[in-house]
């Protein structure tokens, strides 16, 4: 199976704040990684696919980039709907898998 | 739009089969994929597996002598059982809408979810 890990496993920052977060895979996946949102009790949501393509209706200010095993999600100007738990997902190959995932809370 | 709503008991025994079905509306169940994800109480996600419409499986390995999908395309539901379960399978478990082409997999679409809780 591919490992999926993310850094930080959490964060604070602030409304306003730009905020990366990075993931990285145990060995090649090209473009095939997913962020997704988590808030409490609710279930995840795709954000961005193919590691830099924005789902429909997501707001701008979260982008992707990366390929290979080095990838990033940026939030340019944190707003208090951002909070939440991120988690990226391969998927070049089955199984699917993703990472521990980021928690992003309030500073 | 896309509506996703899992349904099944919230309580099984050590060792039974875990049994849950995902309704879609808004939408028809043919040509997708359809997925199964679990994630424990404060702990990350676990992709079970997905069918597609016609039928075909794909599981993970660490869960695929347990894990059996269905479809019933006239219900616009699938179906999702796991056999003797532990205490390590309670989580809460979502269904959702697996897009799978040249982009890769993306699980675009997902149900509330529904905790299932192993215990006697």
């Amino acid at each position: 199976d591919i490992q999926m890990t993310q850094s930080p496993s959490s964060l604070s920052a602030s409304v306003g704040d730009r905020v990366t977060i990075t993931c990285r895979a145990s060995r090649s996946i090209s473009s095939y990684l997913n962020w997704y949102q988590q808030k409490p009790g609710k279930a995840p949501k795709l954000l961005i696919y193919v590691a830099s393509s924005l789902q429909s209706g997501v707001p701008s200010r979260f982008s992707g980039s990366g390929s290979g095993t080095d990838f990033t999600l940026t939030i340019s100007s944190l707003q208090p709907e951002d909070f939440a738990t991120y988690y990226c997902q391969q998927s070049y190959s089955t199984p699917n898998t993703f990472g521990q995932g980021t928690k992003l809370a309030i500073k | 739009q896309v509506q996703l709503q899992e349904s099944g008991p919230g309580l099984v025994k050590p060792s039974e089969t875990l049994s849950l079905t995902c309704n879609v509306s808004g939408g028809s169940i043919s040509s997708y994929y359809w997925s199964w994800i679990r994630q424990p109480a404060g702990k990350g996600l676990e992709w079970i597996g997905h069918i597609y419409t016609s039928g075909s499986t794909n599981y993970n390995p660490s869960l695929k002598s347990r894990v059996t999908m269905s479809v019933d395309t006239s219900k616009n539901q699938f179906s999702l059982k796991l056999s003797s379960v532990t205490a390590a399978d309670t989580a809460v478990y979502y269904c959702a809408r697996t897009s799978i082409a040249g982009a890769g997999t993306q699980f675009d679409y997902w149900g509330q979810g529904t905790l299932v809780t192993v215990s006697s």
